[in-house]
This record gives structure tokens, C-alpha cells and sequence, in this order.
């Protein structure tokens, strides 16, 4: 499968717990995007990469949250002290960057904070 | 006010139906948009690109209105598969080609 892939997909924690999702994007593509998720809502950006570089982050990316991805390829997203409003539906999402601006997804790693 | 706005639904239509969704954009210097859809507990999958007064794809079409900062996607002889959330998406180029989607408008086609 050369697509989008997350681990894990399937996530519950409790409250004050630190947790970490990883992104494998498709290869060659230099761009990747976090997007979060809740129930009735469309994706809302989190952060993008290109290559190595973390070049925006949205006001929704508190101080709790980190992501990296550290040799270009595979991404990490870190939520430390984790609360119940971070339930949600973390998605992955690639893009060649250069010819092309279309985002291909993961499955999602559903985080569910008790 | 949002920047990308849809009827959340749902759209409760027969099969055979034709079905329409809209959707407003705020950023009137946005070129280009996209609808995917997205089905129960998966990922959103692009459906289709919108780069200028529309696109065509089977049963399938897109329309933008650059004036009124508007797009629509029309459904023709629904079917049963066409289930599913469609997310009104506008790309902003100029800031990583990172996407904003609208709330998404949930379609049940029933037999």
C-alpha cells in the first residue's frame, strides 16, 4: 500500500496522559499537513511541514501540542497533558508540493480522552 | 463570518434524484477549490477540482460563481452509494496549500 499511512488508529487515554501519533506520508511527497477533526465538523489545520521544515502552525496548536518530522519523511504528533477536548479525529495528509496542491489523507488516528 | 460556509444537512433524497449543495468562500483572491467527500469514520477523498467557471465528471458538477464567491456541486440520478459527507474545500496557495473545509453537508440517498 503506497498510500497515507497513521499509527495507530485508535487511540484512548486518560486525562493528563501524554500521547504520540505517527504519520508515514507517500513517498516523494515534500509536504505534510495535521489536520483535527471532531464530530460534525470538517478538518481544521493544525501545522505543515515541508521536508524538515515546520513553516505554520494554527492558533489551534497549543503550547501542549508539538509535531515534528525530524528527516523529512514520517511525521509525529505529540499532545502532552491531554484533555477531554482533545478528543478528536487526527488526520494525516501528503502532497507533492510542487506540481500539484492535492492533499491525499490517511486513515486517522481517533484519540479519545476519558 | 466563516471562511468557508456549507448547509450542514442532511439531504434526505431518493435514488434517481438530483441533488445540489452549496457552499460560500470568504476569500475573494482564492482561484481554485475542491470538493471531497467522505464517508462514515474515513478519510476525506478528493471528488473534484474546481479551477474556473466549472468542472464536469459523470454525474457529477461543479460550478463556481466568482462574483457572488459561491460554489455548488450538483448530483444527478443519485444512487445509493453516493452516501456520504461532501466537504466544500478552498486551498490557500499562498500559505503552504494548507485547506480550509467548510462543515460539510451530509447526503442519505434512500431506495
Amino acid at each position: 500500500d503506497t498510500g497515507v499511512s497513521q499509527n495507530p488508529r485508535h487511540k484512548i487515554t486518560k486525562r493528563g496522559q501524554n500521547v504520540t501519533f505517527r504519520c508515514d506520508p507517500i513517498s516523494e511527497h515534500n509536504r505534510l499537513y495535521w489536520y483535527r477533526q471532531t464530530l460534525g465538523q470538517g478538518p481544521e489545520f493544525l501545522t505543515y511541514f515541508q521536508n524538515e521544515a515546520q513553516l505554520e502552525k494554527s492558533r489551534l496548536l497549543s503550547d501542549r501540542f508539538s509535531a515534528e518530522r525530524p528527516k523529512g519523511s514520517f511525521s509525529t504528533l505529540e499532545i502532552q497533558r491531554t484533555e477531554q477536548g482533545d478528543s478528536a479525529m487526527y488526520l494525516c495528509a501528503s502532497s507533492p508540493g510542487t506540481s500539484s496542491y492535492e492533499q491525499y489523507f490517511g486513515p486517522g488516528t481517533r484519540l479519545t480522552v476519558t | 463570518r466563516k471562511e468557508v460556509e456549507q448547509d450542514p444537512g442532511p439531504f434526505n433524497v431518493p435514488e434517481g434524484a438530483t441533488v445540489a449543495f452549496n457552499c460560500t468562500y470568504s476569500n475573494s483572491a482564492s482561484q481554485s477549490f475542491f470538493w471531497y467527500r467522505q464517508d462514515c469514520r474515513k478519510e476525506p477523498k478528493l471528488l473534484m477540482s474546481v479551477y474556473s467557471s466549472g468542472n464536469e465528471d459523470g454525474r457529477f458538477t461543479a460550478q463556481l460563481n466568482r462574483a457572488s464567491q459561491y460554489i455548488s456541486l450538483l448530483i444527478r440520478d443519485s444512487k445509493l452509494s453516493d452516501s456520504a459527507t461532501y466537504l466544500c474545500v478552498v486551498p490557500f496557495y499562498n500559505q503552504g496549500g494548507k485547506l480550509i473545509f467548510g462543515q460539510g453537508t451530509e447526503l442519505s440517498v434512500k431506495p
